[in-house]
């Protein structure tokens, strides 16, 4: 298994609506990650989780929140979003925090919120 | 200022003809690059990595040439078909730190008929 599978793949959901978003890969990584892509621009990176514990955050509103409840899982907890948060939301992993080979993205969830 | 510059922003090429990209970096010290092809909605998919040491790499019609002198790329499609219509984006990396990426802002092309 090579691949990190996100689910769902699209979803709308109201500024007062709880949601999240799930991320799993089988491939051993240990590094986990979270990125915020607006249409025609580069992915921005979000969280970062390094052996199950958060190592990096930046400096991301508290309406987002990241678990990682095992080494293969990544949520995304969506709580009182705004309408500028609709976004493509991808997930990636990779052997370890600085590793590059092997990094791989997800296909990503379409969010929307109205 | 970014760290990776891509160009052309966006191109419109014949079906069957060929092309090239360009990404042109300021990271250091330099570890290795990438090229992904994302296509709109989804996530990138890895083209072609390349380290300090090597300056091409072949994934079927696609060829990317690393020169880490003057701190440059090229992504050459050739033959071009039109599911290659996407953006193509150009990742840096770094070596030491916490693996921070430097994202261009992708090439975008579109392939017609």
């Amino acid at each position: 298994d090579t691949e990190v599978t996100q689910t769902p793949k699209h979803l709308v959901m109201g500024m007062t609506n709880k949601k999240s978003l799930k991320c799993e890969q089988h491939m051993g990584h240990r590094a986990m990650y979270w990125y915020k892509q607006k249409a025609k621009k580069p992915p921005e990176l979000m969280f970062v989780y390094s052996y199950e514990k958060l190592s990096i955050n930046e400096s991301v509103p508290s309406r987002f929140s990241p678990e990682c409840p095992n080494s293969s899982l990544l949520n995304l907890h969506l709580h009182a979003l705004q309408p500028e948060d609709s976004a493509l939301y991808l997930c990636a992993s990779s052997h370890e925090i600085q590793a590059f080979y092997g990094y791989t993205f997800g296909s990503g969830t379409r969010l929307t919120v109205v | 200022k970014n760290q990776v510059e891509q160009s052309p922003q966006s191109l419109i090429i014949l079906e069957g003809k060929n092309c090239t990209l360009q990404c042109n970096y300021t990271v250091s010290p330099f570890s290795n690059l990438r090229w992904y092809k994302q296509d709109t909605g989804r996530g990138p998919v890895s083209l072609t990595i390349m380290t300090f040491s090597e300056n091409t790499k072949s994934n079927g019609r696609y060829t990317a040439t690393l020169d880490a002198d003057t701190k440059q790329s090229s992504l050459h499609i050739t033959a071009s078909q039109l599911s290659d219509s996407a953006s193509y984006i150009c990742v840096v990396s770094a070596t030491g730190g916490n693996n921070r990426l430097a994202f261009g802002k992708g090439n975008q092309v579109v392939v017609i008929p």
